[in-house]
């Protein structure tokens, strides 16, 4: 069974830095691409970024990039969020998910990690 | 950046009618075009990919078609179920966009 398990969330001034990780289980996750996509309170779905099975692709969402960088290790089956000069309007739940491959649909989630930035 | 307008935003319907949600591309983007649909405090799950397959395991009620850059997805029959936001999704190009959503309610 595919399952994504994110942690890392919490709570975190502005300006301050917070590491999402994703652990990957029930597939091999060397062979697949993979995702950050974020939903702000009571709001729509944004992507995030995106990385492929090898890293060689990687592609952010203008609102994000230069702040985030998302990562792997594939031997440890993880995919990794690092954020920085975190913002308000960062405060989202934050789902990793699954692609066969870059610019492709996702066909797992997680169940996603709150991200709260405030005073 | 590719823009995804997703009509209507919200729509009541009665159990067993059909449902039509509509995402319109404003360029180009092939059969890059999935569907999710999203329930009450729930992770998204895939219904629809490349524009027409059914997800494995998702009820053959739901259904994806594309005319031009409009793509829609169809419900015949609604069930109680499939209350939820519906979302499109088009993984042509990045910035991958989503529609805004469409909240479906059941009357």
């Amino acid at each position: 069974e595919v399952q994504l398990v994110e942690s890392g969330g919490g709570l975190v001034q502005p300006g301050r830095s917070l590491k999402l990780s994703c652990l990957a289980s029930g597939f091999t996750f060397s062979n697949y691409g993979m995702n950050w996509i974020r939903q702000a309170p009571g709001k729509g779905l944004e992507w995030v970024a995106s990385i492929s099975s090898s890293s060689s692709y990687i592609y952010y969402a203008d609102t994000v990039k230069g702040r985030f960088t998302i990562s792997r290790d594939n031997a440890k089956n993880t995919l990794y969020l690092q954020m920085t000069s975190l913002r308000s309007e960062d405060t989202a739940l934050y789902y990793c998910a699954r692609a066969r491959r870059p610019l492709d649909y996702f066909d797992y989630w997680g169940q996603g990690v709150m991200v709260t930035v405030s005073s | 950046d590719i823009q995804m307008t997703q009509s209507p935003a919200s729509l009541s319907a009665s159990l067993e009618e059909i449902v039509t949600i509509t995402c319109q591309a404003s360029q180009d983007i092939g059969n890059y075009l999935s569907w999710y649909q999203q329930k009450l405090g729930k992770s998204p799950q895939l219904l629809i990919h490349s524009a027409t397959s059914l997800a494995d395991g998702v009820p053959s009620r739901f259904s994806g078609s594309r005319s031009g850059t409009q793509y829609s997805l169809k419900i015949n029959r609604l069930q109680v179920e499939d209350t939820g936001i519906y979302y499109c999704l088009q993984h042509y190009s990045a910035p991958y966009t989503f529609g805004a959503g469409t909240k479906l309610e059941l009357k």
